[in-house]
């Protein structure tokens, strides 16, 4: 089956202490982005990669991190999380540039 | 002003009636135009994409892009209470080139059919 699955589906941790959110894809896409969604902002994407070894950043990258050392995976790495990360994270590929993007089941982050 | 609008709603439609829903883009090197559904806690599903200037139908959607009014809108016809969600409307625009094209969307309106 063709998916997107991110994990974990739920975290709760503390600020400061480092976390990765992981991602990964089964459908040979080049394209994988991660965004996150807060009430009344929609999704805003954080970080996207063209392929391995290409990452760029979104609208809003500050306190993110990223890399793409394999086509299948995108982790999302928060060196320091603080409250105002905690929100909705969902990850998705695509094959091309302009075409459909598939998305992850998402990962609820609170950071108390 | 934001480069994709929504209206955020709630928009409230009787079942079986048609629901009809707009977005306003700002970057007329838009490219690309995508209507995503998403439940309360779930991820975004894609319903429609269209290219091209008109009307671009799918069973009971209807997908309309005005790119010299920078408008794309959704209708569902014959609405019914399981199409109540939020609708995201999501956008390309190409930098150039092999530039990715990034993805942005809208903030959603959600739509409610009431039985």
């Amino acid at each position: 089956e063709a998916q997107v699955t991110q994990n974990p589906r739920y975290l709760i941790t503390v600020t400061g202490k480092k976390l990765t959110v992981t991602c990964s894809q089964n459908m040979n896409h080049e394209y994988m982005s991660w965004y996150r969604q807060d009430p009344g902002l929609g999704l805003r994407q954080i970080y996207y990669s063209m392929n391995v070894e290409v990452t760029d950043k979104g609208d809003v990258p500050e306190g993110y991190k990223v890399s793409r050392k394999e086509k299948r995976n995108f982790p999302l790495i928060l060196e320091s999380p603080s409250p105002n990360q905690t929100s909705l994270y969902f990850c998705a590929s695509s094959s091309e540039q302009n075409t459909e993007a598939f998305f992850g089941q998402g990962t609820r982050l609170t950071v108390v | 002003q934001k480069e994709v609008e929504q209206n955020s709603g709630p928009l409230s439609v009787p079942e079986g009636a048609i629901a009809s829903l707009n977005c306003t883009y700002s970057d007329r090197g838009s490219q690309s135009f995508f209507w995503y559904r998403q439940y309360s806690g779930k991820s975004p599903e894609l319903i429609m994409f269209i290219y091209s200037n008109g009307d671009k139908e799918d069973g009971r959607f209807t997908a309309q892009l005005n790119k010299a009014s920078q408008y794309v809108s959704l209708l569902i016809r014959d609405s019914q209470p399981s199409d109540s969600a939020t609708y995201l409307c999501a956008v390309t625009v190409n930098a150039g080139g092999t530039s990715y094209g990034k993805l942005t969307f809208g903030q959603g309106t959600i739509l409610t059919v009431h039985p």
